[in-house]
């Protein structure tokens, strides 16, 4: 099936540095999505991208969605400890079909 | 406003038992769909539907059924559990493409 490369696998940083994750497929798709997921909970959307080359914001949070329609990256800008959890990058096709990358794990020390 | 339920939360099976797991929405939402994951990789597709009484496969359906009788409930069916089929299975529901799907809190599921 088709995959998606989410990189980097974990992230240990210190409170107030900025966070660059990113995710890479082989296949297009018409849609990405960055979602975070805590312990013990489903997954939370973050943001959502519809359009190859768009830019959105979600307060400290920036993602793009990349001019070939196979990648994308999230930007957290000054972490804080509540950033800690799994950021998961998905790609939609043009059904309901979704993939998700395998997750990179964020950590915050104080 | 409950959003999306599963139950149950845990679950011990021995291998070739069946199961059922129950998901439940209170949005009204047309689509649900069905997940499973697994350490060290995303979540993958297992089934989903786009309606009442309609339902499709995702990425791996094999050893799994669904059923979508009524629009707020999508159940996910094991009919004869595996092994390898030990994961954390979610469930999610939307409006619609490309709405945001909201996820259920999980069931973790263990098959010995």
């Amino acid at each position: 099936g088709q995959q998606l490369n989410q990189s980097p696998q974990s992230m240990f940083i210190q409170e107030g540095e900025d966070v660059s994750m990113n995710c890479t497929s082989s296949s297009i798709f018409n849609t990405w999505l960055w979602y975070k997921q805590e312990p013990g909970e489903g997954p939370v959307l973050l943001i959502a991208l519809y359009k190859a080359g768009e830019l959105t914001s979600n307060g400290r949070l920036t993602a793009q969605f990349g001019i070939t329609r196979k990648d994308s990256f999230l930007n957290i800008s000054a972490s804080i400890p509540s950033d800690v959890g799994i950021y998961f990058c998905a790609g939609r096709f043009n059904n309901n079909d979704m993939r998700f990358g395998a997750g990179t794990r964020l950590t915050v020390k104080p | 406003n409950a959003g999306v339920t599963q139950t149950p939360k845990f679950r011990v099976l021995k291998t070739g038992q069946s199961m059922t797991l129950l998901c439940a929405q209170d949005m009204n939402h047309e689509y649900m769909y069905w997940y499973r994951q697994d350490p060290g990789m995303g979540l993958r597709l297992i089934h989903y539907s786009v309606g009442e009484g309609t339902t499709a496969k995702g990425e791996v359906p094999d050893g799994y059924n669904v059923s979508r009788l009524k629009k707020q409930n999508f159940l996910l069916g094991l009919e004869s559990a595996a092994p390898s089929q030990t994961s954390v299975y979610f469930c999610a529901s939307s409006s619609g493409t490309p709405n945001e799907q909201f996820f259920g809190p999980g069931t973790r599921l263990t098959v010995l």
